[in-house]
């Protein structure tokens, strides 16, 4: 089976500092990945996805870093914001199944 | 409509019980996806549906478990002699080009089961 693990359960950040989240994958015939954001009580939310073909890709205020050598994925935040305070999951597809990782839980410190 | 919708927002009910889960997907896509939520874990897929036909049913942890989506749109996951075991989030996601690269699962907010 699948397996997507995340490095650090807790992140605890300063507001305006930058976050990094990782997440290790181990099926190297995944080609996409996807990154969400879950907030208490709510479903998870889309925040930005990455085709095994890049290693990087950029949206507002975020950043996602593919490396196939090492299956790493992470997710970076710019000028972390209290309202980032949420569990990030990522998720990498082969096929038509997706496989989530346990989840990091983002805490902004304001 | 706008998302994927789900209800109820929470169930409780008692060992042994049926009941059944409803979500609603985005409209257009063709693809409907259930899931299962533990507290603190990621979301462990049970069952895609591919239009009306349930494409993969082999996260469904056992034959309590089924889902029907009748006419493409709509679907229901129904959970027979339920086991305090059950208890979780039953999440739902819609895609609209499944099987391609970067198609991106949409998800509901979920319906938070609780069995007593």
């Amino acid at each position: 089976g699948e397996s997507v693990g995340l490095h650090l359960p807790t992140l605890s950040v300063q507001e305006g500092d930058n976050s990094i989240i990782n997440c290790a994958y181990s099926n190297s015939a995944s080609d996409y990945f996807i990154w969400y954001k879950q907030e208490s009580g709510k479903g998870p939310q889309f925040i930005i996805d990455i085709r095994s073909n890049m290693d990087k890709r950029q949206g507002q205020r975020v950043t996602v870093l593919l490396n196939k050598t090492v299956k790493h994925l992470s997710l970076q935040i710019a000028a972390t914001q209290p309202g980032d305070s949420a569990v990030y999951f990522c998720a990498e597809s082969h096929g038509n199944q997706f496989y989530f990782g346990t989840g990091t839980s983002l805490t902004v410190i304001p | 409509g706008a998302g994927v919708s789900q209800t109820p927002s929470n169930k409780v009910t008692e060992k042994g019980k049926y009941v059944e889960l409803r979500c609603d997907p985005i409209s257009g896509h063709t693809a409907l996806y259930w899931y299962r939520q533990s507290l603190g874990q990621g979301p462990e897929f049970l069952i895609y549906f591919q239009g009306t036909g349930a494409a993969d049913d082999s996260g469904l942890p056992n034959d309590r478990f089924f889902a029907v989506r009748p006419e493409g749109s709509v679907s229901t996951l129904k959970i027979q002699r339920t086991e305090r075991g059950d208890s979780a989030v039953y999440l739902c996601a819609s895609s609209l080009t499944p099987g391609l690269v970067g198609d991106t699962q949409y998800f509901g907010p979920g319906t938070r089961l609780t069995v007593l």
